[in-house]
């Protein structure tokens, strides 16, 4: 079946530090994967995705590229704030389209001063 | 443009009491979502609706039911409120193959 494992919470990271959010995945044929965000209060937003192999998703200085040798799709940002704080969900939508995204457990990232 | 709008916002139900949560979209959206929300869980399906006239049960859908009543609005359910059905509700909406879904902002609901 169709599944997204990414990396427990919670991340508590000081403000400008790296950050990387681990995501791997399994599916039939070739998925398109997301990274969607969800701020306190707030329903999820979509961060960035990738739609095929080798593509980099980007948008607010955060990262991720699908990689399907390792069925990963890592998120990263060089240098957080305290904005960034938030619940980050990875996902992916099979191949066949109108199948409902398949979503991870989501990672809590708190961003300190 | 509203995009997705669920209500109500807050429920407090009684165990054994029943209730609808109601979503409805402006983008002329086919695909319609029901997911429910509890900590360590993540986002788990409830139901789905590919199209107006299609509902399709998803990973959690036991205790719910749906209604695509049009292309706009997809309701969910809840004929006998229990206490495991306590959590935050999203409705959200999809226009199609690898586009994002857009989400409402909730609904939290708490069975007592």
């Amino acid at each position: 079946g169709n599944s997204v494992t990414q990396m427990e919470g919670p991340v508590t990271l000081s403000e400008e530090a790296f950050l990387t959010i681990n995501c791997t995945y399994t599916a039939t044929g070739y998925p398109s994967l997301f990274w969607y965000v969800q701020y306190p209060g707030e329903g999820l937003q979509l961060l960035l995705k990738a739609t095929k192999a080798d593509d980099k998703g980007s948008n607010k200085g955060f990262e991720a590229t699908y990689r399907k040798e390792t069925t990963s799709f890592h998120l990263e940002k060089g240098s957080v704030q305290v904005s960034d704080s938030a619940v980050y969900f990875c996902a992916l939508v099979p191949f066949s389209g109108n199948t409902p995204l398949v979503f991870g457990k989501g990672t809590r990232l708190s961003v300190i001063a | 443009n509203a995009g997705v709008t669920q209500t109500p916002k807050f429920q407090v139900l009684k165990t054994g009491q029943s209730m609808t949560l109601q979503c409805a979209q402006d983008m002329n959206h086919n695909s319609m979502y029901w997911y429910r929300q509890d900590p360590g869980m993540g986002l788990r399906l409830i139901y789905y609706s590919a199209s107006e006239g299609t509902t399709d049960k998803g990973e959690v859908p036991n205790g719910y039911n749906v209604s695509r009543l049009n292309k706009r609005e997809f309701s969910l359910r809840l004929e006998s409120a229990a206490p495991s059905q306590t959590s935050v509700y999203f409705c959200a909406s999809h226009p199609g193959a690898n586009e994002k879904l857009f989400f409402g902002s909730g609904t939290q609901l708490s069975v007592l």
